[in-house]
C-alpha cells in the first residue's frame, strides 16, 4: 500500500523559511516522479512543484519560482519542499503526490497524481 | 499560467446525469490528451478518478466518464449517488511544462 506522509508544517513569519518532508513508502520510490500541491484555505488545488524518479528535472509553478526547492532522497525514499522568501499567500495545505505512471513509461512528470498524503498546513502570519 | 474554467455549482437528483465542463486554452486541455479529474470530499484527500481523459483508475465506478473536444474536457457523472457530493477538480498538462488545475466544481445531490 502507497503511503505518504508529510511533515514540517507550521507557523512562520512572513520572509521566512520552511522546510517540508514527504516520508514515502509502500511502492520503488526511484521509479516515480512525485509533485507538491497545494490547497490554500477554502480555495481550490494550485499545482507548485514536481520532480522525475531520479531526482532532475525539477519544475515550479511561476508563482513559487526562484523561493522554493524540491528535492528527494531515494535512498531514504523522502521527498522535501524547501520554502524561502514566504508571503502570505503561500499559505496552504502541502500535499505530496505520487504519479500514477513510473519514470521510463514517457509520461510527463507532473500528470494524473495517484495518491496522495494527507498534507501538512503551512500559516505565514506575522 | 491561468487556472482551467469550470462551473462553480452543479446539481442534481439521484440517479440523473451531470456533467461538468473544464475550458482551458490550446497550451494546456488542446494541446494534450494529459488530462485528469479529481473527487475531493470535505476536509479529504483528492483522489484521482479520471486520467488520460477518459480512463478510470482501478476501484473508481463506471458511473464517472471523461472526454475532450478541443480546448474543453468534461466529466459526467451517470446515476448520480448521494456519495458523489463533492468538489471535482480537472487537471491538464500544458506547453511551458507546468500543471494546472480547474477552478473546481461543487456537486450537490438534490
Amino acid at each position: 500500500e502507497v503511503q505518504l506522509l508529510e511533515s514540517g508544517g507550521g507557523l512562520v513569519q512572513p520572509g521566512g523559511s520552511l522546510r517540508l518532508s514527504c516520508a514515502a513508502s509502500g511502492f520503488t520510490f526511484s521509479n516515480y516522479a512525485m509533485n507538491w500541491v497545494r490547497q490554500a484555505p477554502g480555495k481550490g488545488l494550485e499545482w507548485v512543484s514536481s520532480i522525475s524518479g531520479s531526482g532532475g528535472s525539477p519544475y515550479y509553478a511561476d508563482s513559487v519560482k526562484g523561493r522554493f526547492t524540491i528535492s528527494r532522497d531515494n535512498s531514504k525514499t523522502m521527498l522535501w519542499l524547501q520554502m524561502n522568501s514566504l508571503r502570505a499567500d503561500d499559505t496552504a495545505v502541502y500535499f505530496c503526490a505520487k504519479v500514477r505512471y513510473f519514470d521510463s513509461s514517457g509520461y510527463p512528470s507532473l500528470v494524473h497524481l495517484q495518491d496522495w498524503g494527507q498534507g501538512t498546513l503551512v500559516t505565514v502570519s506575522s | 499560467q491561468s487556472a482551467l474554467t469550470q462551473p462553480a455549482s452543479v446539481s442534481g437528483s439521484p440517479g440523473q446525469s451531470i456533467t461538468i465542463s473544464c475550458t482551458g486554452t490550446s497550451s494546456d486541455v488542446g494541446a494534450y490528451n494529459y488530462v485528469s479529474w479529481y473527487q475531493q470530499h470535505p476536509g479529504k484527500v483528492p483522489k484521482l478518478v479520471i486520467y488520460d481523459v477518459n480512463n478510470r483508475p482501478s476501484g473508481v465506478s463506471h458511473r464517472f466518464s471523461g472526454s475532450k473536444s478541443g480546448n474543453t474536457a468534461s466529466l459526467t457523472i451517470s446515476g448520480l449517488q448521494a456519495e458523489d457530493e463533492a468538489d471535482y477538480y480537472c487537471s491538464s498538462y500544458t506547453t511551458s511544462n507546468t500543471l494546472v488545475f480547474g477552478t473546481g466544481t461543487k456537486v450537490t445531490v438534490l
